[in-house]
């Protein structure tokens, strides 16, 4: 295991409703990073947070945004949701400022479903 | 711009024969570095095996192996002997050491089923 916990482990929303997802990184590491996993597709990037403030951006809208706190955990807010973003939300944490960068380890997913 | 393929969608194997996974990968950057992560059924992906550019030996860990092809872009994965628990998606990703930003750029996977 690698000690990235994120909750819930699954969800179930209507359309236009708002959610949040949180993510608790592995000890010793400050920066996260979010993913959604369409069903059948690999994962595609959302952003990252580093120092509480986000750090790089995926092709996603501003209705995905999120938070990262002191404790290095984050969340991810989506707000007016739709179908399509019925998705795997994966979190991953790794420790920047590492030459190579660090490796990226992740968390068990929240699945989110929107009806 | 980056991108990852992996072309074979599906890939059936009997147990205790070798699978052999295929990445072709493109990027612009010099530096880059190349991961195969593992999805079982649970969901959650795991780390298997990452590769830097600027590092072109190829190496064995365990059942693993992997074969780093600068020259044609590609980073194929080997999983010699195949067990049962060896069933999962099997994705290759890329990174490049942009902004400080260390995204992943994922291909589509490949499921990998492994008949008792």
């Amino acid at each position: 295991e690698t000690g990235v916990t994120q909750s819930p482990t699954h969800l179930i929303k209507t359309r236009g409703q708002q959610v949040t997802l949180r993510c608790s990184s592995q000890s010793g590491h400050n920066t996260v990073s979010w993913y959604q996993q369409a069903l059948g597709q690999g994962p595609q990037f959302i952003f990252q947070y580093y120092r509480e403030e986000e750090n790089g951006r995926g092709n996603f809208p501003p209705r995905f945004s999120g938070l990262q706190f002191p404790n290095y955990s984050s969340e991810l807010n989506v707000n007016a949701l739709e179908l399509d973003d019925s998705a795997l939300y994966l979190c991953a944490s790794s420790l920047a400022g590492q030459v190579p960068p660090d490796t990226q380890y992740f968390g068990p997913g929240t699945r989110l479903t929107v009806l | 711009a980056q991108k990852v393929t992996q072309a074979q969608t599906e890939i059936s194997v009997v147990e205790k024969e070798d699978v052999t996974l295929d990445c072709v990968y493109e990027t612009r950057d010099t530096t880059y570095y190349l991961f195969w992560y593992k999805q079982p059924p649970s969901g959650e992906l795991v780390f298997l095996i990452r590769r830097n550019s600027f590092d072109e030996q190829n190496e064995i860990s365990g059942r693993y192996s992997w074969n780093f092809q600068k020259s044609t872009s590609s980073f194929n994965f080997t999983i010699t002997a195949s067990q049962v628990v060896d069933s999962a998606v099997y994705f290759c990703a890329l990174s490049e050491a942009v902004d400080g930003n260390n995204r992943l750029a994922f291909g589509k996977g490949n499921q990998v089923v492994v008949i008792p």
